[in-house]
């Protein structure tokens, strides 16, 4: 069985330090991949997915980067966080769109409080 | 378009009561649609799902349905339950590529 795997579940940076979430999914190959942030009590905003290992779309313009460097990991970074960058950040995979199988899962998610 | 810098609304029913929750999307090309339940602090759950080819979907106790004449979407929660207190999410998806994109949530609460 598919399963999602997301760490660390929280996370209290300094201003200005590094971030790396990291995210890997097992039991499928060639995920499509996605990086949400939900600050509290809002929605959740699409930051990045990727399609394919090195393919990244970005949807949000802000501090953040995500890299793909194999099928099945997916790496949100920072080199400076800001106060903003606050939220709970979800990693998700679904099969490609056209499949059957088109549900996507959810990690559960790292708290990120940049202070 | 997303709608992630508002508060979300609330929808307050009776335990046993029907429940419906609406979505409202902006993308004429949006040809798949997901419903995800959010219970607090963790990661969104699967409901149901349904593509743009049909109207109405029926799974346990939820009802989708999709009105692609007003770009409408809704779920219908039969019987709610105390358990089924939680954020509700409509995500959509483009006909050509990959995209999920997720609507602005609603806050479900049952009174017992």
């Amino acid at each position: 069985s598919q399963t999602i795997h997301q760490w660390p579940a929280t996370l209290v940076q300094p201003v200005g330090s590094p971030l790396s979430l990291e995210c890997t999914v097992e039991g499928t190959s060639n995920p499509n991949l996605y990086w949400y942030r939900q600050a509290a009590g809002r929605g959740l905003q699409l930051l990045f997915y990727s399609v394919g290992i090195g393919q990244i779309s970005s949807e949000v313009p802000q501090n953040l980067s995500a890299s793909r460097p194999q099928d099945r990991q997916f790496i949100l970074s920072s080199k400076k966080l800001l106060l903003s960058d606050s939220g709970f950040y979800l990693c998700a995979w679904m099969e490609d769109r056209y499949s059957m199988n088109t549900e996507a899962f959810f990690g559960q998610g790292t708290r990120l409080t940049v202070v | 378009g997303e709608s992630v810098g508002l508060h979300l609304p609330t929808l307050s029913v009776q335990e046993g009561d029907n429940s419906i929750i609406n979505c409202a999307y902006s993308n004429s090309a949006s040809d798949y649609f997901i419903w995800y339940k959010q219970e607090s602090g963790k990661g969104p759950q699967f409901i149901i799902d349904i593509r743009s080819n049909m109207d109405k979907r029926q799974g346990q106790r939820v009802t989708v349905l999709l009105n692609k004449t007003v770009k409408h979407l809704s779920l219908q929660i039969a019987a709610t339950q105390p358990g089924d207190s939680a954020v509700y999410f409509c995500a959509e998806s483009p006909e050509y590529g990959n995209k999920l994109v997720f609507g602005a949530g609603t806050i479900l609460r049952v009174k017992s």
